[in-house]
């Protein structure tokens, strides 16, 4: 079964701009892969924030960006606040209603 | 406004059976498919499987085929996820969610199996 790959943790200062990043084991991730981003916080339910590679829901804040980039989905924050300490998630559509989450990456904002 | 409500927790033996539910409001019920992913203790998302109300068209991830059953009953616009046989490795919480985009989640059923 395919592995979507995540970075385990990254740190971010309050006020700076982080890139999180999903790849594919079978290859370079594009938009027919469907990208979508979620973010998670401590006891509560994920909560999406970017769905076809860069669309954004009409609750995400405008910090949150969804492009690819060198054969992998990537999600960038800007101007990150401490409330973005989370954990996301990006998802992949795999085809044929296969779809497969990432490991997830740790996002500290210190 | 859009809501999907799922049943309270559980606390089963190993071996039972146990159906777990999530009830939706606020849009078309069989215009969108339903998703159910699972998440262990301390870890992170699984996808489990979608189905889609309108047909009962389902699939699952080839980790949770056979394992489990998805199912709807449209006239009370609900979703089921189902297993006939439980294991202590079932325990974790699972979120129902609308659609591929999976933009609305339900709050999360923590289903505990131990002896």
């Amino acid at each position: 079964q395919t592995v979507v790959t995540q970075e385990p943790s990254l740190t971010v200062s309050p006020g700076g701009t982080v890139t999180l990043t999903c790849a594919s084991s079978t290859g370079a991730v594009t938009s027919d892969d469907f990208p979508n981003w979620y973010q998670q916080k401590p006891g509560q339910a994920p909560r999406a924030l970017i769905y076809s590679t860069s669309t954004k829901h009409s609750w995400t804040p405008a910090r949150f960006s969804g492009s690819l980039l060198g054969g992998q989905a990537a999600l960038t924050l800007s101007g990150v606040q401490p409330e973005d300490e989370a954990e996301y998630y990006c998802l992949l559509h795999l085809g044929d209603a296969q779809l497969v989450f990432g490991g997830g990456t740790k996002l500290t904002v210190l | 406004e859009v809501q999907l409500v799922q049943s309270e927790a559980e606390v089963k033996k190993p071996g039972e059976s146990l159906k777990i539910s999530c009830q939706v409001s606020g849009y078309s019920f069989t215009r969108y498919w339903i998703a159910w992913v699972r998440q262990m203790p301390g870890k992170g998302l699984e996808w489990m499987g979608i189905i889609y109300p309108d047909d009962s068209d389902t699939r699952y991830s080839p980790s949770f085929q056979g394992q489990v059953t998805i199912s709807v009953d449209k006239s009370i616009s609900t979703a089921y996820l189902q297993w006939s046989s439980l294991k202590a490795s079932d325990t974790a919480i699972y979120y129902c969610a609308r659609g591929h985009d999976t933009d609305y989640w339900g709050q999360g059923t923590l289903v505990t199996v131990s002896s």
